[in-house]
């Protein structure tokens, strides 16, 4: 199972693009990478998921280099609403029956 | 609207009186999880199922049960809860347990046992 390495904290502005890498060395051939964003006594909200490349859809982007060893969640132009905690997650645990949460990246966005 | 619902969302309770926390899915889902959230230690699955009537114990299953009689429903039971179950519960439901982008969480269940 891949260890996952991301900031524990991050503060912007309204209107700026965010973004919150994420590392993962030992990221297995099969691994998808996936990015989820939970507020506040909240359940966790799946955002994007990718294997290379890049991946965006309306909320995000997903940057993943060649080497896969690392990705980037880009969010634009942020709003104060979009202050939560992300997870990025690198494929399931070893039985094959639960998403593995790290401790996540903070974002605070300010006015 | 597809959507994982929890109730209650928020209890104080007593400590060793029993209670139940119900989860209800209605996306079809087999598979089913539940997890607590404690600061400092993240999210941690208590017990999952698979599919009505098999259940397994997830990395801190003590102190919990759980049943799966019907498709939609995955209640948490705590018999005598204990101060130290006094978290933040989560429930989840996917289509299928390895699409870590399919899993759909509840509001979550803010419990206190004191």
């Amino acid at each position: 199972l891949a260890k996952t390495t991301q900031p524990i904290s991050m503060d912007s502005y309204e209107g700026q693009e965010v973004n919150i890498t994420c590392s993962h060395n030992n990221i297995a051939t099969n691994d998808y990478i996936t990015w989820y964003q939970q507020f506040p006594s909240q359940g966790p909200r799946f955002i994007i998921q990718g294997y290379k490349t890049k991946v965006t859809n309306e909320v995000a982007s997903l940057f993943i280099p060649a080497d896969r060893k690392s990705s980037t969640l880009s969010l634009p132009r942020v709003s104060l609403s979009d202050t939560a905690v992300y997870y990025c997650l690198v494929g399931i645990n070893q039985a094959g029956t639960a998403l593995i949460f790290g401790k996540g990246t903070t974002l605070s966005v300010s006015s | 609207e597809a959507q994982v619902t929890q109730n209650p969302r928020y209890l104080i309770t007593v400590t060793g009186k029993k209670l139940t926390v119900t989860c209800s899915q209605n996306m079809n889902h087999e598979y089913m999880s539940w997890y607590r959230q404690d600061p400092g230690l993240g999210l941690r699955q208590i017990y999952y199922s698979m599919n009505v009537e098999v259940t397994d114990k997830g990395d801190v299953p003590e102190g919990y049960k759980v049943s799966r009689k019907e498709k939609r429903n995955f209640p948490l039971i705590l018999e005598s809860p204990s101060p130290n179950q006094t978290s933040l519960y989560f429930c989840a439901s996917s289509l299928h347990r390895s699409w870590g982008y399919g899993y759909t969480f509840g509001s979550g269940t803010r419990l206190t046992v004191v």
